[in-house]
């Protein structure tokens, strides 16, 4: 049974540039989730994604993007990166119905220069 | 504001024996509670969740919950060096989207 995988692992952009961060969830899960983790700080909800649409949104700007596919995986997007997006994001996966446990992929760790 | 609080430590115990976790939640309609492990440069790894007040037990760890105090704890028996970590209390904040704490770092001396 595949867990949540995230790619890239590592990547390395410069301020003012776009990235995209891709999940795929545990099978038989429909929800994925987003988190921000800060080095010393505990992972902070940026949003999440359940039928291919936004459902619930932490406080983080616009610039935060993200789309949810029929296949359930999902993307991250940060335009005009700054210096403080530099963290390990992390990528949960859920089901929407019973339990509602999440469970995290690798994460990718994002360094802006 | 929902507000997810831990010691940040470390706390630090010898082999074998009982770590104790403590954790405390702003929002009182919090149903949910989760305790995950995090070794350093990896992701959290779900090893408890708890629903409703008491006790729940599963292998050396025991997650403890008393809503009314809005205190959540975590307990690790027989405390193994591969134990040291950092532990996370996440919250449910509706919609399965959890807000954590910062953390405990938990060291275990042989």
């Amino acid at each position: 049974d595949a867990g949540v995988t995230q790619s890239p692992t590592h990547l390395i952009k410069t301020r003012g540039q776009q990235v995209t961060l891709r999940c795929s969830p545990k099978s038989g899960h429909d929800t994925v989730s987003w988190y921000q983790q800060a080095l010393g700080q505990g992972p902070q909800f940026i949003f999440q994604y359940y039928e291919e649409e936004e459902r619930q949104r932490g406080n983080f700007p616009d610039r935060f993007s993200g789309h949810q596919f029929p296949n359930y995986s999902s993307e991250l997007n940060v335009n005009a990166l700054l210096l403080g997006d530099s963290a390990l994001y992390l990528c949960a996966s859920s089901r929407t119905e019973g339990v509602n446990e999440q469970f995290f992929g690798p994460g990718t760790r994002l360094t802006v220069l | 504001q929902k507000e997810v609080e831990q010691n940040s430590g470390p706390l630090s115990v010898p082999e074998g024996a009982i770590a104790s976790l403590n954790c405390t939640y702003s929002d009182r309609g919090s149903q949910s509670f989760f305790w995950y492990r995090q070794y350093s440069g990896k992701s959290p790894e779900l090893i408890m969740s708890i629903y409703s007040n008491g006790d729940k037990e599963d292998g050396r760890f025991t997650a403890q919950l008393n809503k009314a105090s809005q205190y959540v704890s975590l307990l690790i028996r027989d405390s193994q060096p591969s134990d040291s970590a950092t532990y996370l209390c996440a919250v449910n904040g509706g919609y399965s989207t959890l807000t954590f704490g910062k953390g405990t770092m938990l060291l275990v001396s042989p």
